[in-house]
């Protein structure tokens, strides 16, 4: 069966540091790929979404970026973290755009 | 806006009682889609709906869409404590090829025991 693990569950950063969210699956190939940034009770805002590696589609401008080095692995970063950083960022895939997205646990960063 | 809206914000009802949310578009859908969240956990898929489809279950749940309204509802009947969760819509925008899902903002359902 397929699984989606995203890590660390919590981080706490100071504003201007770096950030890498690492989010990887298992159990399926070339899924595609979601990032989502939720603000406190607040719906999800797509952030990124890759429907292959190295490709990249990003929705909002921000200080955020997001990478896919291999076919199960997305990752989030940012070189200088805001204090609008801050939030719950869940990780999604789905075996096709037209179908259901599956989503990890989330993590909860704080940006101080 | 393209996001959806589900009504009502927040809803507490006693346990046994009929939950219902509703959640409106202003596109043309694809499917909708009913995702639950626990408190600070990720989502999880409950149901999907097509746009050429107007009812559909799951155990408690019962999913309605009307496309002439633009309108779909949650139903869960016999409610349970542990139904206690946020419940959004999510739906395909019919032009979004790359399947990027437009999510509401939410209903929180309490249900008191």
């Amino acid at each position: 069966s397929q699984t989606i693990h995203q890590w660390p569950a919590t981080l706490v950063q100071p504003v201007g540091s770096p950030l890498s969210l690492e989010c990887t699956v298992e159990g399926t190939s070339n899924p595609n790929l979601y990032w989502y940034r939720q603000a406190a009770g607040r719906g999800l805002q797509l952030l990124f979404y890759s429907v292959g590696i190295g490709q990249i589609s990003s929705e909002v401008p921000q200080n955020l970026s997001a990478s896919r080095p291999q076919d199960r692995q997305f990752i989030l970063s940012s070189k200088k973290l805001l204090l609008s950083d801050s939030g719950f960022y869940l990780c999604a895939w789905s075996p096709s755009p037209q179908e259901t997205q599956y989503f990890g646990p989330g993590t909860r960063l704080l940006v101080l | 806006s393209q996001q959806g809206e589900e009504d009502p914000q927040a809803l507490s009802i006693q346990e046994g009682e009929n939950a219902t949310m509703n959640c409106s578009y202003k596109t043309s859908i694809n499917n909708l889609q009913w995702y639950r969240q626990n408190s600070g956990r990720g989502l999880v898929h409950l149901i999907l709906i097509r746009s050429n489809e107007r009812e559909k279950h799951s155990g408690r749940l019962r999913v309605t869409l009307d496309t002439s309204k633009k309108s779909s509802s949650l139903l869960i009947t016999a409610s349970r404590a542990a139904d206690t969760a946020s419940y959004f819509c999510a739906f395909l925008d019919y032009g979004g090829s790359q399947g990027n899902l437009i999510f509401g903002k939410g209903t929180k359902l309490s249900v008191k025991p």
